[in-house]
């Protein structure tokens, strides 16, 4: 992805465990929200999403969840595979914007 | 049906010139985000245009401009071009309205020597 290791965080897991990667996000107004996908020179990917009606949903080995007392989003991946090696990027829609605030990203290597 | 696709996927350009990017939509998506991503500052929102209209514009100098066709295609312009203009221009379109899913092209990598 574009966003360099040196200013990102990085998440190693071991190919087989589950991997959470945590976002906290800055808008209190914030009532949508996106987790996506980075791979190296490709754009982001959307993987899922979320609503603030709901603290939890659940996709194909993914899994959000969303607190917003705290203004926290994780994702979690489930059996994590070499595939899943990216930077991830959560991004949140404040309430009565077009517009998308992203996250700063993390990078998550999958060890075999 | 055929993703968001950009044109030119790479860019060499000096300093002091102008880039024009163009950014095609997944068809029936009416809105078409902009995004610089850079190593430094991340994914940073340009403009966003629906209808041929801008609806939201981002912190970016005046040298950075946009506009939206009938058809929804989007076309990015940055004049006088700096070294720090230099990063991977991303756009993003949806159907416009809040809370919809957006989905991103690949990129275009622009370089400024």
């Amino acid at each position: 992805g574009e966003n360099v290791g040196l200013h990102l965080p990085t998440l190693s897991v071991q190919e087989g465990d589950n991997s959470i990667i945590n976002c906290a996000y800055s808008n209190s107004a914030s009532d949508y929200f996106i987790w996506y996908k980075q791979e190296s020179g490709k754009g982001p990917q959307f993987i899922i999403d979320i609503r603030s009606n709901m603290d939890k949903r659940q996709g194909q080995r993914v899994t959000v969840l969303l607190n917003k007392t705290v203004k926290h989003l994780s994702l979690q991946i489930a059996a994590t595979q070499p595939g899943d090696s990216a930077v991830y990027f959560c991004a949140e829609n404040p309430s009565g914007t077009y517009k998308y605030i992203f996250g700063t990203g993390t990078r998550l290597k999958v060890l075999a | 049906k055929a993703g968001v696709t950009q044109t030119p996927r790479y860019l060499i350009k000096t300093r002091g010139q102008q880039v024009t990017l163009s950014c095609s939509p997944i068809s029936g998506h009416r809105s078409v985000s902009w995004y610089q991503q850079t190593p430094g500052q991340g994914l940073q929102f340009l403009f966003e245009y629906f209808s041929e209209t801008q609806r939201n514009k981002g912190n970016f100098p005046g040298r950075f401009s946009g506009r939206q066709f009938s058809n929804s295609r989007s076309e990015m312009n940055v004049s006088t071009l700096e070294l720090g203009d230099s990063a991977l221009y991303l756009c993003a379109s949806s159907f416009g309205n809040e809370g919809n899913e957006q989905f991103f092209g690949p990129g275009t990598r622009l370089t400024v020597l």
